[in-house]
């Protein structure tokens, strides 16, 4: 079975920049979740969605942050406009259902804002 | 309040030592569930393992073995006859039942040298 795919892998790019960080979770799972890593914060939930809809984006960091879902088995994360700070990977998770179900999580993207 | 504690930043043995890695949580509900989680090198979130507060039967899976002790809220990992394949950060995570967060710890990185 295939697992939560991420892309890019890898972005550099600008400050100011937009950038758009994708993911197609597991299918059948209902929920997919966003994180962030970095060195002095770990991991943090950004956003979470339940059957494509947004159920809690307390974690974003700013305005600048927003996410979609707009069907089943496509999510993205775009950042409008860049920062340095937001230099991080960028997780994907996705599981049937919470409770019992482990989250799986992608490879992560790794961006770099310069 | 939900909080994972993983007070062992960082852990070096030589290959072939056993080590233990140690988590504490702290929930006020009494159905929750844990998990761990293990981030190599390559920088990917791979699902270990996870058992539910009422489950306190301890796990082995080849070298790998989990001990839950509801009584001082821990829920540590073993690692026998480390390798150097081994080499990663460990995470462990909480979430209660009626939650879809998943709470982690700071995470452990272990060194293990040949």
């Amino acid at each position: 079975d295939a697992g939560v795919i991420q892309s890019p892998r890898h972005e550099v790019t600008e400050m100011g920049q937009e950038v758009t960080l994708r993911c197609k979770p597991i299918s059948g799972h209902d929920y997919l979740f966003w994180y962030r890593q970095t060195m002095m914060r770990g991991l943090e939930l950004l956003i979470y969605f339940n059957n494509n809809v947004p159920i809690d984006d307390s974690g974003m960091p700013e305005d600048r942050f927003s996410a979609k879902m707009p069907n089943a088995s496509f999510s993205t994360l775009k950042i409008q406009p860049s920062e340095p700070r937001d230099s991080a990977v960028y997780f994907c998770a996705s599981s049937p259902r919470t409770g019992w179900e482990p989250q799986h999580f992608g490879d992560g993207t790794r961006l770099s804002i310069l | 309040a939900q909080k994972v504690t993983q007070a062992q930043t960082e852990i070096s043995v030589v290959e072939k030592e056993d080590v233990t890695l140690d988590c504490v949580y702290e929930t006020r509900d009494t159905t929750y569930y844990l998990f761990w989680y293990k981030q190599p090198p390559s920088g990917e979130l791979v699902f270990l393992i996870r058992r539910n507060s009422f489950d306190e039967q301890n796990e082995i899976s080849g070298r790998y073995s989990w001990n839950f002790q509801k009584s001082t809220s821990s829920f540590n990992f073993t690692i026998t006859a480390s390798q150097v394949v081994d080499s990663a950060v460990y995470f462990c995570a909480l979430r209660a039942y009626n939650t879809d967060k998943l709470i982690f710890g700071t995470g452990t990185r272990l060194q293990v040298f040949p």
